[in-house]
Formats: structure tokens, C-alpha cells, sequence
């Protein structure tokens, strides 16, 4: 099956500093790819849908210029969560669509700002 | 906007019972699929039915729709400990469109 990854797993970063999530889809290309985040016992909840070459789709309320999505390629794309804060503590998932429906998702990377 | 709403939230059975989750929606959709996510983890696909089918079977896994209601359900028979999880049903109205997730029921299977 198609396979997604993301790196880092777990990051821990001061309040204040940027942090970089990578997407990968490792054996398939995906011109699409979503990012969700997600509180602890909670849903996910889309952030932006990242497009190969073009700019980002971001969902009502998320801050484009807090949140930077960059998918160079087929394969990558990549979550900067910039001036991080605690607020922004949060697990972050990753999804590559495949064909015309099948999302494939990341295992996720757990971010925690202090 | 999260438009899923998932019932029950959380379910506790024993190993061998059969566990039914709901999941209803607010819009009409194309298709709908359930998701497993192990604590911490990213989330396992399941299953898919599309809006044209209503009912859909996958080993011990069987996903009913009905879109009169805007409603499915998902089974689980003869439940494993290992199946412990998270299960969230997702619906989306276009193909290869954007995800909206139900809030998701925490199983818990009791060895």
C-alpha cells in the first residue's frame, strides 16, 4: 500500500523559534496533500491543502503567515509552524492523496512549544 | 467546520462482542470512510463506501450508509483487545477533496 511519512515524530522547541514538519510520500507522487491538526482526544482538523507548484488552501481561521505550507514536489511537502507558541502545541498530520479519493496518512508529528 | 458527529463517544466491550459505531453527517456527500487511529499514532484506513452503496463488508468490518438519514455505522464483529482504538468516520463531497472528520468514538476491547 502507499506509504507516507513524516519527520520529525516528536519535536520540542522553544517559544519564540520555527519548526519545520516534512510530508513524504515514499512510492507514490501526490500533487495534493493536506495537513490536520489535532488536539489530544479530539478530531482532526484541516488546516490548508497543499498543492504541488502552486500556493496553499488554507481553512477559515488558520493564519497563512503563522502556518507556511510549501509543496516543491511531487513527493514533499512541508508544515513551518513560524514564532511558535504553547498554544501551538499540537499533534500535526500529514495525508497524500492518491488517484482521486484515497487520502494515505502520515503517523503524525507531536509538537510541544515551551 | 467538523460537520461528522460520532456516537458514542467512547464504548467499552469485552473481547468476542460485536461493537457498532455511529457516525452521522450534515451535507449531502460522495463518499464516507472510517478511520482506526491508535493512540499517538496516524490514522489506519478502513474502509470506504460510496453514496451510491449501502452496505460494504471488509473481514470482521461492516459499514452501513444511509443517506436519507445522513447516517452510518460501523461493526465490528467478534472484537480483538488489539482493536482498542480510535475510530473516526470521514466524509467528503467531491472526490479527492478535502476530509471532514466525526468527532470519533474511543473502543475499548477488555481482554
Amino acid at each position: 500500500g502507499a506509504v507516507v511519512s513524516q519527520h520529525p515524530s516528536r519535536v520540542i522547541c522553544k517559544s519564540g523559534t520555527s519548526v519545520k514538519i516534512e510530508c513524504r510520500s515514499l512510492d507514490f507522487q501526490a500533487t495534493t496533500m493536506f495537513w490536520y491538526r489535532q488536539f489530544p482526544k479530539k478530531s482532526l482538523m484541516l488546516m490548508a491543502t497543499s498543492n504541488e507548484g502552486s500556493k496553499a488552501t488554507y481553512e477559515q481561521g488558520v493564519e497563512k503567515d503563522k502556518f507556511l505550507i510549501n509543496h516543491a514536489s511531487l513527493t514533499l511537502s512541508t508544515l513551518t509552524v513560524t514564532s511558535a507558541h504553547p498554544e501551538d502545541s499540537s499533534f500535526y498530520i500529514c495525508s497524500a492523496l492518491l488517484e482521486s479519493y484515497e487520502q494515505y496518512f502520515g503517523p503524525g508529528t507531536r509538537l510541544t512549544v515551551t | 467546520s467538523q460537520q461528522g458527529e460520532e456516537d458514542p463517544q467512547a464504548l467499552s466491550i469485552q473481547e468476542g462482542e460485536n461493537a457498532t459505531m455511529n457516525c452521522s453527517y450534515k451535507t449531502s456527500i460522495n463518499n464516507l470512510q472510517w478511520y482506526r487511529q491508535n493512540s499517538g499514532r496516524g490514522l489506519v484506513h478502513l474502509i470506504l463506501i460510496r453514496s451510491n452503496e449501502r452496505e460494504k463488508h471488509s473481514g470482521r468490518l461492516r459499514v452501513t450508509l444511509d443517506t436519507s438519514k445522513k447516517s452510518s455505522s460501523l461493526l465490528i464483529t467478534a472484537s480483538r483487545a488489539a482493536d482498542t482504538a480510535s475510530y473516526f468516520c470521514a466524509t467528503d463531497q467531491t472526490s479527492g477533496s478535502r476530509l471532514t472528520f466525526g468527532e470519533g468514538t474511543q473502543l475499548t476491547v477488555n481482554p
